[in-house]
């Protein structure tokens, strides 16, 4: 079945250092979602990613979709203590398969150390 | 606007209550979801309504019940749970039409507790 592996599970980073998770789907996806959920908060959209190779920048914030549409990463550049949180991505399925179905990686928690 | 809202924040109750979740969005969308989250991992899809239809049910427990009386409002009935069944429970909506704008706007939750 459909699975989205994301590595790596925890991440401990100082203040001002880079941060990068990967995802990894065993299918070709219809889109990635990025979450980001704080402690004690819900999953906050970030940003959707639909063409093959699509790139997206957020400030310091940056997005990358594979060419074949089954890898994801995202890279944080200089972290702060405000990026602490788990990041999530999710894969949308193939719609001719299931509707709206979201696969989500098991999420990447990142600390960040002032 | 991009806010979906649940009440209530947080709820406790025995394995012989019976409780309900509400979700509201307002943004016109007609896909409605429901995610059960444990502590320190991913949410896990419960249940989709598509135009107020149950289009996916992920095998879950009969003693959760969902309900969608409309397009904005979309519920979670509770009956004899179990204390495994303590997490967060999240509710989300999207659009359905267009093929890549299927983005999920997540509420804030419940945190549920049963004792």
């Amino acid at each position: 079945g459909q699975q989205v592996m994301q590595i790596p599970q925890y991440q401990h980073v100082q203040e001002g250092e880079d941060f990068t998770t990967y995802c990894n789907s065993s299918t070709t996806l219809s889109n990635i979602q990025w979450y980001k959920q704080r402690p004690g908060g819900h999953p906050v959209f970030l940003i959707q990613l639909v063409k093959s190779g699509e790139v997206k920048k957020q400030k310091r914030l940056t997005f990358q979709f594979g060419e074949a549409k089954k890898n994801s990463s995202l890279h944080i550049t200089a972290t702060q203590t405000t990026d602490v949180g788990t990041y999530f991505c999710a894969g949308l399925a193939d719609r001719g398969s299931t509707l709206g179905r979201l696969y989500f990686g098991r999420g990447t928690q990142l600390t960040v150390w002032p | 606007d991009t806010e979906v809202t649940q009440t209530p924040k947080h709820l406790v109750m025995g394995m012989t209550n019976k409780k309900s979740l509400k979700c509201e969005q307002h943004m016109g969308h007609r896909a409605m979801y429901w995610y059960k989250q444990k502590a320190k991992k991913p949410p896990e899809l419960m249940f989709v309504y598509s135009y107020e239809k149950l289009s996916i049910n992920e095998s879950v427990p009969s003693r959760f019940s969902p309900e969608c009386p409309n397009s904005s409002l979309l519920n979670l009935h509770l009956h004899a749970l179990q204390p495994e069944d303590s997490a967060l429970y999240l509710c989300a909506s999207s659009q359905v039409n267009l093929v890549y704008t299927d983005t999920q706007y997540f509420g804030p939750g419940t945190r549920l507790t049963v004792l």
